[in-house]
């Protein structure tokens, strides 16, 4: 059974700091994805990782994907608030009985404060 | 809007109530999911569907629970007799075969 976890659960930032969230996952996942979700309001999809090796930035975020690890990273450079908000990281299982759905961590919530 | 679409957006019942959920996907969209996130908890997956048909259903669908499906376009989801550990958000999202899956403004259920 596939099983994600993130850290950390909380983060307090500065603005103007950097940090970076972890994702671990148990077992061989074809894509991961990280979404940013705000109070009372769905997922928004942020990125897709689907190889070992895989980068990508958007603005101040930066998702990185080691499958061999089995770990992605989510680095924010120089916060601002607008990103406080909750992110989350979903792997998607390998094989045919996988059908596709997601396993998703328990979710990092970054408060960024000046 | 040609994004996911879901109703009601809040839904408020007493226990022991029936309540029903809709989902329209995305056209075209084979492949429909539906997750329960409960407070200060990543979403879990709860069921499946490839067109009409239900393929996997989570242990946390209780016999309380069902989902439908009819003619591969929209869902719906119907719980009997609510719990107030039944208050969530209940999201749905649909994909095109094992592209990427989009997600729908949720409902949110709160059983009083």
């Amino acid at each position: 059974e596939l099983k994600v976890e993130q850290n950390p659960l909380f983060l307090s930032m500065q603005e103007g700091k950097n940090y970076t969230i972890y994702c671990n996952y148990s077992t061989t996942s074809d894509r991961l994805y990280w979404y940013r979700q705000d109070p009372g309001k769905s997922l928004e999809s942020l990125f897709v990782l689907l190889s070992n090796g895989a980068v990508k930035q958007e603005g101040r975020l930066m998702a990185s994907l080691d499958t061999k690890a089995r770990l992605s990273t989510l680095h924010i450079t120089a916060a601002v608030h607008d990103l406080s908000a909750t992110y989350f990281c979903a792997a998607r299982g390998a094989g045919g009985t996988s059908y596709g759905k997601l396993t998703f961590g328990q979710g990092t919530i970054l408060t960024v404060h000046p | 809007d040609t994004g996911v679409s879901q109703n009601p957006r809040h839904k408020i019942t007493k226990r022991g109530q029936n309540v029903t959920f809709r989902c329209d996907p995305i056209s075209e969209h084979n492949r429909l999911y539906w997750y329960r996130q409960t407070l200060g908890q990543g979403p879990e997956f709860l069921t499946y569907f490839q067109n009409e048909a239900q393929l996997e259903k989570s242990r946390l669908l209780s016999d309380r629970f069902s989902a439908e499906r009819p003619k591969g376009s929209f869902s719906t989801l119907e719980i009997q007799r609510t719990e107030q550990g039944d208050s969530a958000m209940y999201l749905c999202a649909s994909s095109l075969s094992r592209n990427e899956q989009f997600f729908g403004p949720g409902t949110r259920l709160t059983v009083l």
